[in-house]
This record gives C-alpha cells, sequence and structure tokens, in this order.
C-alpha cells in the first residue's frame, strides 16, 4: 500500500520568510495529491492539490511542486504570515481507483512576528 | 460549496455503551465516505471506506464488529462505537468524495470522543 513521508515535523520561520515542506510517496499508481491545513481541534482544511498530470500549482502565497519520477512533491508558502501557523499534511491518493487518502505525519509551523 | 458536516462534534459517554457518529455531506452527493481517527499531535489514520449501499471495508487492525459503519445514503454515513473503552477515545474525522468523479477529499469537522 502507499506510504507518505513528511519533513521536517516542526518548522519556525519568521513572518515574511518562506516556509518548504517535503513529502515522498510510494506506490507510483498514485495521481493526486493534496495538502491540508489543521488548526487545533478542526478538521482538515484543503488548501491546494495537485495531479500527476501537472509539475508545478500555484494559489496566490502557496505552490505545490510534483516530481513523480522521484516521487516527491512540496508545499510553499511564501511571505508567510502568523495566521499560517498550524499543522499542514500533505497526503496521496490513486483517486482513478477510488482509494482514500494516505497522510503524511504532519509538520507543525510556527510563524512568529 | 462541498461542506461536510458531523454531529456531534463532542461526546462523553461511559465505559461499555455505544455512541453514534453522522456524517452528512451537505451539497453534494458522496457515493464514498471514509473515517479517519486521529490521537493527540498525530496523524490521521483511515479506519475504513464506506460505500452506499454496500458494506464497509476496514483497514487492517480495525475491528468491524467494534466500529460499525453504516453508509445508507448518498449524503450520510454513520459510525458507531460499540462497547467503548478508554482507549478508543480520539478524534473521529469523516471525509466524502463527490460522486461525479472529482479528485477532491473533503473533510468533516471531526468528533471528539472521550470514554470514560
Amino acid at each position: 500500500g502507499e506510504n507518505v513521508e513528511q519533513h521536517p515535523s516542526t518548522l519556525s520561520v519568521q513572518e515574511g520568510d518562506s516556509a518548504v515542506i517535503k513529502c515522498t510517496y510510494s506506490d507510483s499508481a498514485s495521481n493526486y495529491f493534496p495538502w491540508y491545513k489543521q488548526e487545533l481541534g478542526k478538521g482538515p482544511q484543503l488548501i491546494i492539490d495537485i495531479r500527476s498530470n501537472v509539475g508545478e500549482k500555484k494559489d496566490q502565497r502557496i505552490a505545490v511542486t510534483l516530481n513523480k519520477t522521484a516521487k516527491h512533491f512540496s508545499l510553499h508558502i511564501t511571505e508567510t504570515q502568523p495566521e499560517d501557523s498550524a499543522v499542514y499534511f500533505c497526503a496521496a491518493s490513486n483517486r482513478q481507483a477510488g482509494t482514500a487518502l494516505i497522510f503524511g505525519k504532519g509538520t507543525t509551523l510556527s510563524v512568529s512576528s | 460549496g462541498a461542506v461536510v458536516s458531523q454531529h456531534p462534534s463532542w461526546v462523553i459517554c461511559k465505559s461499555g455503551t455505544s455512541v453514534k457518529i453522522e456524517c452528512r455531506s451537505l451539497d453534494f452527493q458522496a457515493t464514498t465516505m471514509f473515517w479517519y481517527r486521529q490521537f493527540p499531535k498525530q496523524s490521521l489514520m483511515l479506519m475504513a471506506t464506506s460505500n452506499e449501499g454496500s458494506k464497509a471495508t476496514y483497514e487492517q487492525g480495525v475491528e468491524k464488529d467494534k466500529f460499525l459503519i453504516n453508509h445508507a445514503s448518498l449524503t450520510l454515513s454513520t459510525l458507531t462505537v460499540t462497547s467503548a473503552h478508554p482507549e478508543d477515545s480520539s478524534f473521529y474525522i469523516c471525509s466524502a468524495s463527490p460522486s461525479s468523479g472529482a479528485y477532491e477529499q473533503y473533510f468533516g469537522p471531526g468528533t471528539r470522543l472521550t470514554v470514560t
């Protein structure tokens, strides 16, 4: 089955700096890679996703890159703000096969002002 | 759009009792729903995949007789924790994917279960 590794487990940055979180996956059949933000006591919120036929996707301050050959994908947050502080999870699945998302262990991002 | 709700948001029950958690897709139909469990400061662990009108598929190590899943309609799936014990205390989160075939998976706000 799919296995997703996520690094780092914690990340502290100054407001305005960039933050990068990296994930690797094991199943070459996976074709969907979303990123979720989770605040304490709440469910995960989808912030950006990418499909296997795309190498990069950007939405304002957030971008995701995918390297299918190396089986890794990354989340990039620019101009970080204190409200970006949360736990971020990457995930992978084979959506064409209808499989569930398998999550990485999460990264706790702290943005200090 | 794409809202998933859960009820209750939190529940406290006594050891040995059963608790039912509801998961609803409010503005879309979902052939498939997923149930996850999350312990404090840990990731989401898939428990089972719930398909409308058929039996749920459980992940290895998840007791199907303890965690009963019913997906009775295209907008509702329920998880019943039977004979709950303190070790079942956790954050239970459901998710749903639109039946239209969209790739996105939307999560509910979660249910905090505490077994005393």
